[in-house]
């Protein structure tokens, strides 16, 4: 079965800072992963989705995202935190084709002024 | 385009009592999924249909039903509500051929 890891469920971060989330997956086939975030009483908007074409994956609002097979890993970031950021960030997990996700239990983003 | 859109935004429920909770897909999109996602947790598969059947199933009981219908909209029923039931329910649709999902907003429904 397939599934991510996401650990540290708050993040803090600095207006300015780095944003970096961690994800790692676990899958026995080629994966499609995504990232989504979600505003408080909203659902899910998708970030980026890797799908086997760049590695490097560039999304919404300056987040861009690196699959690293050898790592297992599809980690998250953003140069530049901005307060609009403050949000919880989902990875998930899917077959190619399949639709069916598989999500890591979140982070929790906090931007301090 | 509207978006997948669900109804009601949210829903007070007892203990035992049965719930309804509805989705319209996103335009030209073929197939609908449910997810759990319970407080403080990530999204939870709960089943998926396409042409009218389900497809694919998550780790729910039997209380757990669904519905697709010849215009693709679906229904999620819950029987013999529990306390643990309490969460938001969100809907997502895509292409059974393979796409990217659009999720809606979600019903949060509290079971007292």
């Amino acid at each position: 079965a397939q599934s991510v890891t996401q650990l540290g469920s708050h993040v803090s971060v600095s207006e300015g800072a780095l944003v970096l989330l961690r994800c790692n997956y676990s899958s026995s086939v080629p994966p499609y992963l995504f990232w989504y975030v979600q505003y408080p009483n909203q659902g899910l908007q998708l970030l980026l989705k890797y799908t086997s074409a760049a590695t490097l994956v560039k999304g919404i609002n300056g987040f861009e995202a690196e699959f690293k097979k050898s790592e297992t890993s599809f980690h998250l970031t953003k140069p530049s935190a901005h307060m609009s950021d403050a949000a919880e960030y989902f990875c998930a997990v899917s077959d190619y084709g399949n639709n069916r996700l598989a999500f890591g239990k979140g982070n929790q983003v906090v931007v301090i002024p | 385009d509207a978006g997948v859109t669900q109804s009601p935004t949210h829903l007070i429920k007892t203990r035992g009592q049965q719930v309804t909770l509805r989705c319209s897909p996103k335009s030209g999109h073929d197939t609908v999924s449910w997810y759990q996602q319970a407080l403080g947790q990530g999204p939870q598969f709960i089943f998926q249909y396409y042409e009218e059947e389900e497809r694919q199933r998550g780790n729910f009981p039997d209380r757990f039903s669904g519905h697709q219908f010849p215009n693709y909209s679906s229904e999620l029923n819950v029987n013999a509500l529990l306390l643990g039931d309490s969460a938001l329910y969100l809907c997502a649709s895509s292409l059974y051929s393979g796409s990217e999902a659009f999720f809606g907003q979600g019903t949060r429904l509290t079971v007292v």
